[in-house]
């Protein structure tokens, strides 16, 4: 069963405008993590944001928040503000409970910034 | 820049062959992972390794094995390499094993292989 569902492949947002990418999961565990990651044609995964299941408040870490509704098992990212540079791919990743450090990926959404 | 870094760049290797990446992980990170991404899709976990000895293990196939070394080097080796097998091929460090959901891994910029 596929645990981390990514439904756009793609966005298309003009600068300095917000947008959400989304991202929802399946998961029995419940202590788990979400992150979200960028990466550029580079190839590197950054790391933007985490989000952890017991945690109260969504996560913000400056442009990028998180919006977290536990109960439909969404996580979806808002990006505020877009700028040139936030052009890349985005995944949504998830780990369960407090075993190995396996993360599990979406397909991830390419998000194109437009002047 | 996460001081992770990964070599060759980038590899091309002929069906059959087999093929050795490397992963030099941040000073102090005991944990390595590999990840393999397919074109379009999200990385996929291969393995983890730590202090030397693999502890966990995604839908791969016995040819795809790894090192650990106690400087935070690593090793991917693919035998009987598949036109499948191409992909980018990332690793990730992190503190430990098994910890907090939020214990984050830190990536290296990748190994692109091309098996023709």
């Amino acid at each position: 069963a596929q645990k981390i569902t990514q439904t756009q492949p793609g966005m298309f947002v003009q600068e300095k405008e917000a947008v959400t990418l989304d991202c929802t999961y399946d998961t029995s565990d419940p202590s788990y993590g979400l992150f979200w990651y960028k990466q550029p044609s580079s190839g590197e995964m950054i790391f933007l944001i985490y989000q952890g299941s017991y945690d109260q408040q969504n996560a913000t870490e400056g442009r990028y928040s998180l919006n977290f509704q536990k109960a439909r098992k969404s996580a979806n990212l808002v990006i505020s503000a877009s700028q040139l540079g936030d052009s890349a791919m985005y995944f949504c990743a998830m780990r369960e409970g407090t075993g190995f450090q396996k993360l599990v990926f979406g397909t991830g959404t390419r998000l194109l910034v437009s002047p | 820049e996460t001081g992770v870094t990964q070599s060759p760049t980038h590899l091309i290797k002929t069906r059959g062959q087999q093929v050795t990446l490397r992963c030099s992980s941040q000073s102090g990170h005991n944990t390595v992972s590999w990840y393999q991404q397919a074109l379009g899709q999200g990385p996929q976990f291969i393995f983890q390794y730590y202090r030397e000895e693999e502890n966990g293990r995604g839908n791969f196939p016995p040819r795809f094995s790894g090192l650990q070394f106690p400087n935070y080097s690593s090793e991917l080796n693919v035998n009987a390499l598949e036109l499948d097998d191409s992909a980018l091929y990332l690793c990730a460090s992190s503190l430990g094993p098994q910890g907090a959901p939020s214990d984050e891994q830190y990536f290296g910029p990748g190994t692109r292989l091309t098996v023709t």
